[in-house]
């Protein structure tokens, strides 16, 4: 079937650290692999996306790229504010929907 | 673009009571998803609908659930006889169709059952 794994626990980290949050992904054929975010009180919010291996999603700093060889999108931000406190769900659509399976998610907690 | 809306935001009701949530999605999306999301757990698919048919429940959807999407514009999600492990946060997306096109998500009914 097809499942997405993040890392355990939440995360918390100074301001300006550097940010990973894992994912790898468990999928028949090709799927379209998504990072979304939920700020405290507001719904989930798209942040980036891949479509094909080797693709490299981009958005408000935040970058992960498509690895089908170790069947991974890792999140990554280089230098993290407190306003990216949030949950960060990683999810994916099988090849030919677009239905997400979504992963349990990473609370991030930025401190000043 | 007023996004995908939900109402209501939050329902307490007792077990055993009907609830009905209604969700309007983003006006051009021909697609509508309903998911459902507990707490620390990433959103499970329940249901979706392209236009007015809907083309696919999860087996999370018991029999007490149901969908409707009479007009394919807004839908709403009725769960029946209620029960406290029904509790959760209910999620509505819409999307255009196709492969490659992103959910657009509301910002939820949150369910109490007690």
């Amino acid at each position: 079937g097809n499942s997405v794994t993040q890392m355990e626990g939440p995360v918390t980290l100074s301001e300006e650290a550097f940010l990973t949050i894992n994912c790898t992904y468990t999928a028949t054929g090709y799927p379209s692999l998504f990072w979304y975010v939920q700020y405290p009180g507001e719904g989930l919010q798209l942040l980036l996306k891949a479509t094909k291996a080797d693709d490299k999603g981009s958005n408000k700093g935040f970058e992960a790229t498509y690895r089908k060889e170790t069947t991974s999108f890792h999140l990554e931000k280089g230098s993290v504010q407190v306003s990216d406190s949030a949950v960060y769900f990683c999810a994916l659509t099988p090849y030919g929907n677009n239905r997400l399976a979504f992963g349990k998610g990473n609370q991030v907690v930025v401190i000043p | 673009d007023t996004g995908v809306s939900q109402d209501p935001r939050h329902k307490i009701t007792k077990r055993g009571q009907n609830v009905t949530f209604r969700c309007d999605p983003i006006s051009e999306h021909n697609r509508l998803y309903w998911y459902r999301q507990t707490l620390g757990q990433g959103p499970e698919f329940l249901t979706y609908f392209q236009n007015e048919a809907q083309l696919e429940k999860s087996r999370l959807l018991s029999n007490r659930f149901s969908a409707e999407r009479p007009k394919g514009s807004f839908s709403t999600l009725e769960i029946q006889r209620t029960e406290q492990g029904d509790s959760a946060m209910y999620l509505c997306a819409s999307s255009l169709e196709g492969a490659n096109s992103p959910l657009h998500f509301g910002n939820g009914t949150r369910l109490t059952v007690t």
